[in-house]
């Protein structure tokens, strides 16, 4: 079973709104990264975790702020968006951080910011 | 930096024909290489790898050759479906970045077959 799940599927909020993505795998995978996918672009890499410390922080703004309260599940705080940071956000995980891992991506949260 | 190029979309082909879509890659030593698929709506699915050279990555019907020599990972399909109807990305492994690799990808190429 290589599936990563992800909640809400999609998501409407306001600039003053604080909401939470969450993403949760069981396959003991130790490492869990955020990306942004714009319409018609690749994604974006936005943080990284390894055995639940955060690991990259790819310059984000500080408006979104990862967590990782266990080795399972892996949040995204939101809090004072801007309209362009509607995006698709994209959960990911694979065994490690090494370079032959392959990274599992689940179905991503479609966020748009009023 | 690392970098991957893939061939400019969109891509539109008839049902049952051959697929090739290029992706030629920039990087230090010899990083895994990969293709996603992402369907409509949906998120990116792993569809293939390849970890070192001459290494060929299958997944239903689709297959690409690790070319150390060329720095290519060409993804190719000798008879494709509708089905097959996606965004395809190319990514590589890039380097250790503070202890973690990160995936750097193609800009992705839309395809779309006609029944």
């Amino acid at each position: 079973d290589t599936e990563v799940t992800q909640t809400p599927k999609h998501l409407v909020m306001g600039m003053t709104n604080k909401k939470s993505l969450k993403c949760e795998q069981h396959m003991g995978h130790r490492a869990m990264y955020w990306y942004k996918q714009k319409a018609k672009k690749p994604p974006e890499l936005m943080f990284v975790y390894s055995y639940e410390k955060l690991s990259i922080n790819e310059s984000v703004p500080s408006r979104f702020s990862p967590e990782c309260p266990n080795s399972s599940l892996l949040n995204l705080h939101l809090h004072a968006l801007q309209p362009e940071d509607s995006a698709l956000y994209l959960c990911a995980s694979s065994q490690r951080v090494r370079a032959q891992e392959t990274q599992y991506f689940g179905p991503g949260t479609r966020l748009l910011v009023l | 930096g690392d970098s991957v190029t893939q061939m400019e979309g969109p891509v539109t082909l008839s049902e049952e024909a051959c697929l090739t879509i290029n992706c030629t890659y920039t990087a230090t030593g010899y990083p895994s290489l990969f293709w996603y698929v992402q369907y409509p709506g949906e998120g990116l699915q792993l569809l293939l790898k390849a970890t070192k050279a001459d290494d060929k990555g299958s997944n239903k019907g689709f297959e690409a050759t690790y070319r150390k020599e060329t720095t290519s990972f060409h993804l190719e399909k000798g008879s494709v479906q509708v089905s097959d109807s996606a965004v395809y990305f190319c990514a590589l492994k890039s380097e250790l970045i503070q202890g973690a690799q990160k995936l750097v990808f193609g800009q992705g190429t839309r395809l779309t077959i006609n029944p």
